[in-house]
């Protein structure tokens, strides 16, 4: 079975960088995964912020990127703000026709 | 913009069948833009893929939930829904309906995107006697 992983948990300052990870239990994310990037905010419908591995969702701002870092898909803050603290997740779709998410990582900002 | 709604109960018992409806506007379930998707999120836990339906009705399950699931459309009222039978204490979550876009790269000669473009709410069901 599939397992995608990302971080349980991580901290950053406000105005800092911080870079999520999205792996595979066994291989290379590539492009060929079409990774995508959502946040999760409780009480609200979940955001789409990356697909593609690196488009930016209609809306999101430019200091959300995404990309390939080494054997895993990346999703990259610059500038960290206080309403940046949610819960997010990766996804990628199999050549199966399955999408498969990450566990999740919790960003902290302080 | 394509928005979603979900609908249904909100308390079932074990051992019977969840079954919910998503409603979308500002699209057509039979454009062939979106796989109409469901997605679950369990207390405390992470988000989970269920599976989805096409514009053609083919389908596509999580295979740890095959057995159970059942999605379908029905074109003449613009929605689609989920059935999970046999549902325990486990099967209590958010639910999300969502249309997976795709979309086909003239660069690339391939379908591309697959990415869950827009999203319900959200429903809380509940398995409990």
């Amino acid at each position: 079975q599939t397992v995608v992983t990302q971080e349980p948990s991580f901290s950053v300052s406000p105005g800092g960088t911080v870079t999520l990870t999205c792996g595979l239990s066994s291989g290379s994310v590539s492009t060929r995964y079409y990774p995508s990037w959502y946040q999760l905010t409780p009480g609200q419908a979940p955001r789409t912020l990356i697909y593609n591995t690196n488009t930016r969702s209609s809306g999101v701002p430019d200091r959300f990127s995404g990309s390939i870092l080494g054997n895993k898909a990346a999703l990259t803050i610059t500038g960290a703000q206080a309403d940046d603290e949610s819960d997010y997740y990766c996804v990628l779709y199999m050549s199966s026709g399955i999408s498969v998410f990450g566990g999740g990582t919790k960003l902290i900002v302080l | 913009q394509v928005q979603l709604q979900e609908s249904g109960p909100g308390l079932v018992k074990p051992s019977e069948t969840l079954s919910l409806t998503c409603s979308v506007s500002g699209d057509s379930v039979s454009s062939g833009s979106y796989y109409w998707s469901w997605i679950r999120q369990t207390p405390g836990k992470g988000l989970e893929w269920i599976g989805y339906i096409s514009y053609s009705g083919s389908t596509k399950y999580n295979p740890s939930l095959k057995s159970r699931v059942t999605i379908s459309v029905d074109t003449s009222k613009n929605h689609f829904s989920l059935k999970l039978s046999s549902v325990t204490a486990a099967d209590t979550a958010m639910y999300y309906c969502a249309g997976q876009h795709y979309y086909y790269d003239s660069t690339a000669y391939n379908y591309v995107g697959y990415y869950f473009d827009c999203w319900g709410l959200g429903t809380l069901v509940t398995v409990s006697s």
